[in-house]
This record gives structure tokens, C-alpha cells and sequence, in this order.
């Protein structure tokens, strides 16, 4: 399997920009997280979906901030407008949703200039 | 006070020696605690998951669950530079839930 894909993994762009990172899980799991990892606050939870439904969306920071799942197998987390604090690394997991494993993808490093 | 604790380190042990980190957590519900490796730049890939008081191993690791004190330890047997790297624990709070919080990590650093 080719394991949870992220894109971009790189990006970089200036504040106020609409930035939209996307994920592909791992094909049959169906649970799907967003992390945000800052070296001050660590791995921070953002939302998590269960079956495409999101569950948990108590840790997105603001309203500039959205995610959506269309589908089992792509979803994306949306910054419009975006500020310098949200520069970050953002991850996006998987699992199966039985409290096993969390699968990380490579992560997207966004830089909010 | 945050749900999932951590000493951030830097952790320094020479190589061979054990290596101790440990995490405690503020939900006396939590069911789950897992322990997950990060080397600089990469994903946090799993080590070792337990579910009941005890100890668990697998290899030159050993998980340590204390549910009444509301802790998770991990040691680490024989260190290598290869171990060094941040350790994070994770915490599955709340049964019935699958929303894994992440404390900030241990940088653990094995000396050659």
C-alpha cells in the first residue's frame, strides 16, 4: 500500500492567501485526523472524521479554518485568509477506527510569509 | 492543565544504557495510550501500544501502564544513536472515542 499521501508537501505563501492542503488515506481505513505539529504547542489535534462524517472539530482554531471528506479516500483542511501563525508542518492520519494504529502521511509544511 | 504531559528533554543516556521516558495523562477514563517515535523532519510512526495496567514489551522496549496514578513510561533497553529522536505518547481519552491527543514529546538523545 502506498500509505496516507499528503500534498503539497511544500508550500509557501503570503498572508491572506487561500491554502488548501489535501490527503489521501489509506484505501479501507475509515477514520481520517488532522494534525497541526508547532514546535511551541507540539501535535495538536484539528478535526477528526469517522465514515467521510466529521466527529470532532473542537480543536480547529477559527473560522478561517475548514475541512472537508468528500469521500473514503480524499480530504482536504482549507485556510482562507492565512496568517503568519498558521505556519506549521500539518499532518493528516488514518486508521481503522478501532483504537489501532495511527497511519501519518509526510506531512505539508506551510510557511505563512 | 494539559491532557497529555511530557518532559520535553532534551533526555541524554549514553549508548547501552536504558533510557526512561515517561507521560502522564489528566483523564482517568483514557483506555488507549500508545508511544510514537518522530526523527527530525519525518512522521511519527508507531513503537508500541498498551490497553492494561503492566508492563508490555517488544523487544528492547517495554511499555508501563499505572491507570490509578495516571501514567505511561517507556524504556528503552540498550540504547543506540540510532534511538535518538523525540518520543511522544498518545492517549485515547474518552471509551468510545477514537480521538488520539498527542503530549509534546521527549527528544531523547543516545550518545555514542
Amino acid at each position: 500500500d502506498a500509505g496516507v499521501i499528503q500534498s503539497p508537501r511544500h508550500e509557501v505563501t503570503e498572508m491572506g492567501q487561500e491554502v488548501t492542503l489535501r490527503c489521501k488515506p489509506i484505501s479501507g481505513h475509515n477514520s481520517l485526523f488532522w494534525y497541526r505539529q508547532t514546535m511551541m504547542r507540539g501535535l495538536e489535534l484539528l478535526i477528526y472524521f469517522n465514515n467521510n462524517v466529521p466527529i470532532d472539530d473542537s480543536g480547529m482554531p477559527e473560522d478561517r479554518f475548514s475541512a472537508k471528506m468528500p469521500n473514503a479516500s480524499f480530504s482536504t483542511l482549507k485556510i482562507q485568509p492565512s496568517e503568519p501563525r498558521d505556519s506549521a508542518v500539518y499532518f493528516c492520519a488514518s486508521s481503522t477506527g478501532v483504537a489501532g494504529e495511527l497511519f501519518f502521511g509526510e506531512g505539508s509544511r506551510l510557511t505563512v510569509l | 492543565q494539559k491532557e497529555v504531559e511530557q518532559n520535553s528533554g532534551p533526555l541524554s543516556v549514553p549508548e547501552g544504557a536504558i533510557a526512561s521516558l515517561n507521560c502522564t495523562y489528566s483523564d482517568r477514563g483514557s483506555q488507549s495510550f500508545f508511544w510514537y517515535r518522530q526523527y527530525s523532519g519525518k512522521s511519527p510512526e508507531l513503537i508500541m501500544f498498551i490497553y492494561s495496567n503492566g508492563d508490555k514489551e517488544d523487544g528492547r522496549f517495554t511499555a508501563q501502564l499505572n491507570k490509578a496514578s495516571q501514567y505511561v513510561s517507556l524504556l528503552i533497553r540498550d540504547s543506540q544513536p540510532s534511538d535518538s529522536a523525540t518520543y511522544l505518547c498518545a492517549v485515547i481519552p474518552t471509551s468510545g472515542t477514537y480521538k488520539y491527543i498527542f503530549g509534546t514529546g521527549t527528544r531523547l538523545k543516545v550518545l555514542a
